[in-house]
């Protein structure tokens, strides 16, 4: 199984803040990583897919990097919307997914 | 533009049955993977398993192997995920999604209640 480790857990920040996310997966993935962004009570959302794609409709603010068995979420500056737990997931073999990072105002 | 449609929350007993649907639409039912999804109150997201609704092809993660089955209707474009005895500890939202690069299309969640 491939494991994914996303880092950190918890993340304090303001408006405007540059954010950044990582994730680590067990062995290398290339590409086959996508990032989610979750609110309470709500679905999980798709953001980046392909390690680097934004997903349609998806603020240019977000962006992501890394490939191999490292990568980043970067959010360059944080919306008073953008306060939600992200995920990152592997699909290089079938799907796991990271533990999760709450972003939460400072 | 697929949708899915999950059924609504169950509250059940420890022993009892379950099977929760999701309703596919909006494109060919028959090309697309369907996913399962579970996230227990407070928690991470964990994939389930899928199925693949033109021959029913159904792959499981090795964590719910043998906790669950997932079927499929094509007839009604529904997917189906259930238990033949639940526990507390399925009680969580449960997701169907669509695994295209990464899961682009989410249910609305079905949540489950399991208690005594």
């Amino acid at each position: 199984d491939i494991q994914v480790t996303q880092s950190p857990s918890t993340l304090s920040a303001s408006v405007g803040d540059r954010v950044t996310i990582t994730c680590r997966a067990s062995q290398h993935i290339s590409h086959w990583l996508a990032w989610y962004q979750q609110k309470p009570g709500r679905a999980p959302k798709l953001l980046i897919f392909k390690a680097t794609t934004l997903e349609s409709g998806v603020p240019s603010r977000f962006s992501g990097s890394g490939s191999g068995t490292e990568f980043t979420l970067t959010i360059t500056s944080l919306q008073p919307d953008d306060f939600a737990t992200y995920y990152c997931q592997q699909y290089d073999n079938f799907w796991t997914f990271g533990q999760g990072t709450k972003v939460e105002m400072k | 533009e697929v949708q899915l449609v999950q059924s609504g929350a169950e509250v059940k007993k420890p022993g009892e049955s379950l099977k929760i649907s999701c309703k596919a639409s909006g494109d060919n039912f028959n090309n697309y993977w369907i996913a399962w999804v579970r996230q227990m109150p407070g928690k991470g997201l964990e994939w389930m398993g899928i199925v693949f609704p033109r021959d029913s092809d159904t792959r499981y993660s090795p964590s719910f192997q043998g906790q669950v089955t997932i079927s499929v209707d094509k007839s009604t474009t529904t997917a189906y995920l259930q238990w033949s005895t639940l526990k507390t500890s399925d009680s969580a939202m449960y997701y169907c999604a669509r695994p295209k690069d990464g899961f682009d299309v989410w249910g609305q969640g079905t949540k489950v209640t399991v208690s005594s």
